[in-house]
């Protein structure tokens, strides 16, 4: 089966600048995630979607960070302003909803550097 | 709010030994406890995983064993090779709402040849 894919793979911007990043998760699976992973960090949960709705952004910096995920598939993930704090890589994944089977497939990640 | 802590932040063995990596977890309601390895520049990829049904699990070199009463599980690796040398995390998935995935904050193995 074809696994999560997210775009762009590096992305360069300056500090103020905005930037959105896109994944598209594995056909059927219900549940999506986004993380933050800072170099030498575990990934960090900015905002988890179950189908289109949001079911967790508790840790989502939400004035500069949005994110949507419409029609409960594509999702964006958005930051405007980004700060230098911001560089890191972003995360999506996406695991088949409820039950025993919960794994989490990840796709590539983006890698955001900000100057 | 949810928590999972790793130990040891690093972890250097040499080829042939085994490795042990520990973890807890704060929410008692947490259900699914998987562990995923994270290649230099490449995406995490479950490795194994244990649901709060079993105290071991085991997949040729690999275990991992958990303790539901003092919130602990730990990973093993039975004859390090070379090639195991990656970062590792575990994680927990809460049963409390939708499957919610928490990750520590990872171990970086190294295994010397």
């Amino acid at each position: 089966e074809a696994g999560v894919a997210q775009s762009p793979r590096y992305k360069i911007i300056e500090k103020r600048q905005s930037v959105a990043f896109w994944c598209n998760p594995i056909s059927g699976h219900a549940t999506l995630y986004w993380y933050q992973q800072i170099l030498g960090q575990g990934p960090k949960l900015l905002i988890q979607f179950q189908n289109n709705g949001v079911v967790d952004d508790s840790q989502l910096p939400k004035d500069r960070f949005s994110a949507e995920r419409l029609k409960g598939v594509d999702s964006t993930l958005k930051i405007q302003p980004a700060k230098l704090e911001d560089s890191a890589v972003y995360l999506c994944a996406s695991s088949q909803q409820g039950g025993w089977t919960t794994e989490a497939f990840f796709g590539q990640g983006t890698r955001l550097t900000v100057v | 709010g949810e928590n999972v802590e790793q130990h040891p932040s690093t972890l250097s063995v040499q080829e042939g030994d085994s490795a042990v990596i520990k973890c807890t977890y704060s929410d008692s309601a947490s259900n699914y406890f998987p562990w995923y390895k994270q290649e230099l520049g490449k995406r995490p990829q479950l490795i194994i995983d244990i649901r709060s049904n079993v105290g071991e699990k085991k997949d040729q070199r690999i275990a991992v064993t958990l303790n539901k009463t003092a919130k602990h599980f730990s990973l093993h690796i039975t004859e390090t090779q070379p090639e195991d040398s990656a970062v590792y995390f575990c994680a927990a998935v809460s049963s409390g709402g939708y499957n919610k995935l928490i990750f520590g904050a990872g171990t970086r193995l190294a295994v010397h040849p």
